[in-house]
């Protein structure tokens, strides 16, 4: 089983759609949660960055944690189709590790 | 603000040779991470440097090896080239604290092994 599990997708919406994204995670000891966007050609830009469980929101874009289920999600409102990208989640227990684990990624693309 | 920048873009090698791949940080940031992207296989931890010393080491062979500079610069080394090596390589970086801060990414260097 592996650590980080996250649905490939690809999803497929109309613009102006509510999108959902989410990770499961077995790790208890995660404790940094990040989701990231990935355009083709482009590395990684991080959208949202959370400590513990709980909600942020940032624009458009809320991310929830929820560490009892260890579940996190990214929803995205108002979706435009210059969302389409590659969405990756990731998390780390921080401290001397420090090292980011990923999801596989979920591919979006949100039509006009 | 300048982000990581990485050189160079694409890198073509043959299997046996060997692959100097090179990372600036975001001014101010001491720690840098290495990363595979393997097709398939997702991004994949390789390293981590801060302040000029190995701090954490993925699941990858000794053949992968890299350094950091007194300015934070880094190079990634891998010999011994094989197909399966052939991935971008992307290199993040972070302040280093006690806060645990993000890490931010280039837009890496594409390795093609033939």
């Amino acid at each position: 089983q592996k650590e980080v599990e996250q649905d490939p997708g690809p999803l497929s919406v109309p613009e102006g759609a509510i999108v959902s994204l989410n990770c499961t995670y077995s790790n208890s000891a995660f404790q940094y949660f990040m989701w990231y966007r990935q355009y083709s050609r482009k590395g990684p830009e991080l959208l949202m960055y959370t400590y513990s469980s709980g909600n942020k929101e940032d624009g458009r874009f809320t991310a929830q944690v929820d560490k009892s289920s260890k579940y996190i999600s990214l929803f995205i409102r108002d979706s435009q189709p210059s969302d389409s990208a590659t969405y990756l989640c990731a998390m780390s227990g921080g401290g001397a590790t420090n090292k980011l684990i990923f999801g596989t990624g979920t591919l979006l693309a949100v039509q006009p | 603000e300048a982000g990581v920048t990485q050189s160079p873009t694409h890198l073509i090698k043959t299997r046996g040779q060997q692959a100097t791949l090179r990372c600036s940080p975001i001014s101010g940031h001491t720690s840098v991470y290495w990363y595979q992207q393997a097709l398939g296989l997702g991004l994949q931890f390789l390293l981590w440097y801060d302040e000029g010393e190995e701090r954490n080491r993925g699941n990858f062979p000794p053949r992968f090896s890299g350094r950091q500079f007194p300015n934070y610069s880094s190079e990634l080394n891998v010999n011994a080239l094989e197909l399966e090596d052939s991935a971008l390589y992307l290199c993040a970086s972070s302040s280093y604290d006690t806060l645990n801060q993000p890490q931010h990414f280039g837009d890496g260097t594409r390795l093609s092994i033939l």
